[in-house]
């Protein structure tokens, strides 16, 4: 079963536009949600996480809304740039649960100039 | 402070052989945790190590081990080589062993032939 749906699987935004990437989870045990950003032939690095004790965080051009009731999250990037382009999962975990994250499939982004 | 290194950085084997790679994890952490990542699964976690005891583990059969040793390098062990374990293999660290905190190395590319 998978824990984490992430949708869509691949997305092409001009720059200048809006970045919508939304994921699903089941078990409501999960308490920490991150987003990975992944560049061709480099591990994932973290983007920018959330808990659900909060609905929105923001850092910089991304930001992170959640809806724990309907057990869903999303990463918008804002004012994408060909920079932006890379691939990005987002996770879930028990934070005591010694990094066993549950990844989405990922979404490939291609921001055109 | 240097990041998270993995070795070698690519890998070709044949079936039925064994393979061990390696993590060195950021100074000072001493969690050291494994993934695996394949087109058609996704990153999926393999297990994770602290001070020199495996903490959890994922869904995967015994052919996959690992170890730590003390000054927290760690590394994992695959027998009897299959097609399907041609992947990307990641090693992230932390501090305890709590999402919030891992960094993930580059990856080690086997390719099972």
């Amino acid at each position: 079963q998978q824990q984490v749906k992430q949708s869509p699987q691949s997305l092409i935004v001009q720059k200048g536009g809006i970045s919508i990437i939304n994921c699903a989870y089941e078990n409501t045990a999960f308490d920490y949600f991150p987003w990975y950003q992944q560049f061709p032939g480099k591990g994932p690095a973290l983007l920018i996480a959330i808990r659900p004790d909060v609905s929105e965080k923001k850092e910089g051009r991304f930001t992170i809304s959640f809806n724990k009731s309907a057990k869903q999250f999303s990463l918008h990037i804002m004012d994408s740039q060909p920079g932006d382009s890379a691939t990005y999962f987002c996770a879930a975990s028990i934070e005591d649960n010694f990094n066993k994250f549950y990844f989405g499939s990922g979404t490939k982004l291609n921001v055109k100039p | 402070k240097a990041g998270v290194t993995q070795t070698p950085r690519y890998l070709i084997k044949t079936r039925g052989q064994q393979v061990t790679l390696s993590c060195s994890p950021i100074s000072g952490h001493r969690s050291v945790s494994w993934y695996q990542q394949t087109p058609g699964q996704g990153l999926q976690f393999l297990f994770e190590y602290f001070s020199e005891t495996q903490r959890n583990k994922g869904n995967f059969p015994g052919r996959f081990s690992g170890r730590q040793f003390s000054n927290s390098r760690s590394e994992m062990n695959v027998s009897t080589l299959e097609l399907g374990d041609s992947a990307l293999y990641l090693c992230a660290s932390s501090f305890h062993g709590r999402a919030a905190e891992e960094y993930f190395g580059p990856g080690t590319r086997l390719t099972v032939t």
